[in-house]
């Protein structure tokens, strides 16, 4: 069974600066997930990926595989960015289920 | 953009009732699942379901949960006889294309199931 660990727990930062979120897992992977979950309990997907680096606005993230481990970077970050931050991974050998994080609890001060 | 909506947002039920949770997938979406959240825990899964049948379950969906795709449209998480303990917000998702590709998710905004 994939455990998933992420760190920070906790973290809050001012307006402008740059984020980095952990999470490291335990046994290979097919893929893994950055989610954001806002204080409504809703889920939006923020990435997908499987190996090396993909970017989107504001937000990088980034996979080691052979580390298995995986960042989630926020540059500029304003105080729209608080919520919480879930990686998930699909541990492949035809799993369906994804295996969460506890979340990183994010919040940007003004 | 296309999304997946759950019905209702909440539902507050008593021990012992049986519960069904809506949701409508993304019309071209091949693959659905259940999560659920319990307050201040890890998201879980529960179920994936693909072409009509259960394709995974996970040791908390026993023999009180089950899920059906009664028109082609609606994907129903039912719960025979609630538990304090199924207290909880439950997520449906769905994805496109082969799950073993890992296929980016696209969740609904959850029911909040609460069970007095």
């Amino acid at each position: 069974k994939n455990e998933v660990e992420q760190s920070p727990q906790n973290l809050t930062a001012q307006e402008g600066e740059f984020i980095t979120i952990n999470c490291s897992y335990s046994v290979g992977i097919s893929a893994l997930h950055w989610l954001q979950q806002h204080p409504g309990g809703g889920i939006v997907s923020l990435f997908m990926l499987s190996s090396g680096k993909k970017k989107h606005g504001r937000l990088i993230a980034t996979i080691n595989i052979q580390e298995k481990h995986s960042s989630l970077h926020i540059t500029a970050s304003h105080p729209r960015d608080s919520a919480v931050y879930i990686c998930a991974v699909n541990s492949g050998g035809g799993a369906d289920g994804l295996t969460f994080g506890k979340g990183t609890h994010l919040i940007i001060q003004p | 953009e296309p999304e997946v909506t759950q019905t209702p947002s909440h539902q507050v039920t008593q021990m012992g009732q049986e519960v069904i949770l809506r949701c409508v997938p993304i019309s071209n979406h091949l693959y659905f699942y259940w999560y659920r959240q319990i307050l201040g825990q890890k998201v879980e899964f529960l179920v994936s379901f693909y072409n009509n049948e259960i394709s995974e379950k996970s040791e908390i969906f026993d023999d009180q949960f089950s899920v059906e795709r009664p028109d082609g449209s609606n994907f129903t998480l039912k719960i025979r006889s609630t538990k304090l303990e199924d207290s909880a917000m439950y997520f449906c998702a769905s994805s496109e294309y082969l799950r073993v590709l890992g296929e980016k998710l696209f969740f609904g905004s959850g029911t909040q199931l609460s069970v007095l």
